[in-house]
């Protein structure tokens, strides 16, 4: 597609259960980047790879967070166990494999533990 | 540490009035620097970036940027604020080889129109 996806854009869950978040980056975006994005805060940065690699996964809150990227394309985020504190915006971005490129953000998947 | 501040949590201006949202960055390196828009119900879209050269960059919806080095401001501006610029604006500083190719943003600037 021309933007980058995220999916679902809607996601109410109980606490206690696991979720995945999907983004699909713009076509020819090496670089794919998690942020999540607490009501009222600017994004803070979860993790960011480089095709398949993870390169950095220094702001991922804690072990019940995981982020993949198998084919270097489509990348999922999964939150084990989830806790009512995880309930946020989670944004996706994709780049060019370049540094200080910009980064295209998704609509977000906003994500609410009850 | 790499930061993003921008002083203002919420401005209120009248239609046609001009506008400036404040910014400012600490950062160890050459600073590539974002100011992105969010409307209700949106994503983030980039107004505008600096890398290097002419430290007033133009960008989308007639949004212009300063970068002042000896600041360490990159302050946004437009002259006359139309109702549609009413949206949650955040400044974001990115990517150098030390801090790999994260963005740090700041916590964002909500500006309300009034007619």
């Amino acid at each position: 597609g021309a933007g980058v996806s995220q999916s679902p854009r809607y996601k109410v869950t109980k606490r206690g259960q696991d979720v995945a978040l999907r983004c699909d980056p713009i076509s020819g975006h090496v670089s794919l980047y998690w942020y999540r994005q607490a009501l009222g805060q600017g994004p803070e940065f979860l993790t960011y790879f480089n095709y398949e690699a993870q390169q950095d996964k220094s702001g991922l809150p804690n072990d019940r967070f995981s982020a993949e990227r198998p084919e270097g394309s489509i990348s999922t985020l999964t939150i084990q166990r989830t806790e009512q504190r995880d309930s946020a915006m989670y944004r996706c971005a994709s780049t060019l494999l370049n540094r200080g490129a910009e980064a295209f953000f998704g609509q977000g998947t906003r994500l609410t533990v009850v | 540490a790499q930061s993003v501040t921008q002083p203002d949590i919420h401005i209120t201006v009248s239609e046609g009035a001009s506008l400036e949202l404040r910014c400012n960055y600490s950062y160890g390196a050459t600073p590539y620097l974002f100011w992105y828009v969010q409307s209700p119900g949106q994503g983030l879209q980039l107004l505008l970036k600096y890398f290097s050269g002419d430290t007033l960059v133009q960008g989308i919806k007639g949004f212009e940027a300063e970068f002042k080095r000896s600041q360490s401001s990159f302050n946004l501006r437009k002259p006359s604020v139309h109702w549609s610029d009413a949206a949650e604006y955040f400044c974001a500083v990115g990517a150098s080889v030390t801090t790999g190719n994260q963005f740090y943003f700041g916590t964002g600037t909500s500006l309300t129109v009034i007619p």
